[in-house]
């Protein structure tokens, strides 16, 4: 099946820019979305497309997808940007046709 | 605004039948054009799909669960219903339901565009 490989955690002082990675075989010919969970609450979507953002999501949140990692990048960051992101994929292919990535906890230092 | 809003029970007993509800509320399934999916996490672990549905009754679901899992759709009530057979501990999670957005355009997407709050599950004896 196919997998979605993320770094567990990425820490970035305020005002400075995360980049969260999604790691996948050829996951550039695939669409990547990102959501954002904050604790206790439901997956919020932040770009879906690779690169498009839903209304209402800060321009600061931008993506970009080639080769084998699509990366969501947050610019400007700020405390509320602290949770939990995830990237996601369809994939005929595989036993789940939505696949998820692993997450990564964005802590903002 | 379409919203979604997940109902069931707290507590399982193991081997037990769960049912899960998703209401829409903000538009109608009868004739609106979107999907439905069903997605779950466990405590502090990552999400997983479990199955959709369509308008047209086409279904889906995870391969390694589809013994135990039926979705259905009542467009009259604008629900969506996820039975899971046989519970086991391991299906201790937050379980979501999710919308798949529809464009004239392009069909359906692949992305979840909205969410419900999430019920959380515990399957214990």
């Amino acid at each position: 099946s196919y997998v979605l490989t993320q770094p567990p955690s990425v820490s970035v002082a305020p005002g400075q820019t995360a980049r969260i990675s999604c790691g996948g075989d050829k996951i550039g010919s695939k669409s990547v979305h990102w959501y954002r969970q904050k604790p206790g609450q439901a997956p919020v979507l932040v770009v879906y497309d690779d690169s498009d953002r839903p209304s209402g999501i800060p321009a600061r949140f931008s993506g970009s997808n080639s080769g084998n990692t699509a990366t969501l990048t947050i610019s400007r960051v700020e405390a509320g940007d602290e949770a939990d992101y995830y990237c996601q994929v369809w994939d005929t292919s595989s036993d789940l046709l939505y696949v998820f990535g692993t997450g990564t906890t964005v802590t903002v230092l | 605004q379409v919203t979604l809003k997940e109902s069931g029970p707290v507590l399982v007993k193991p081997t037990e039948t769960l049912t899960l509800t998703c209401t829409v509320s903000g538009l109608s399934l009868s004739n609106a054009k979107m999907g439905v999916s069903w997605i779950r996490q466990p405590p502090g672990k990552a999400l997983e799909w479990l199955a959709h549905i369509f308008p047209n009754d086409e279904k889906s679901y995870s391969t390694s669960l589809k013994s135990r899992l039926t979705i259905s759709m009542d467009t009259s009530k604008s629900q969506v219903v996820l039975t899971m057979t046989n519970l086991d501990p391991v299906d201790t999670a937050a379980y979501f339901c999710a919308r798949i957005p529809y464009d004239d355009g392009r069909g359906y997407h692949t992305h979840f565009d909205s969410w419900g709050q999430g019920t959380l599950v515990t399957v214990s004896s």
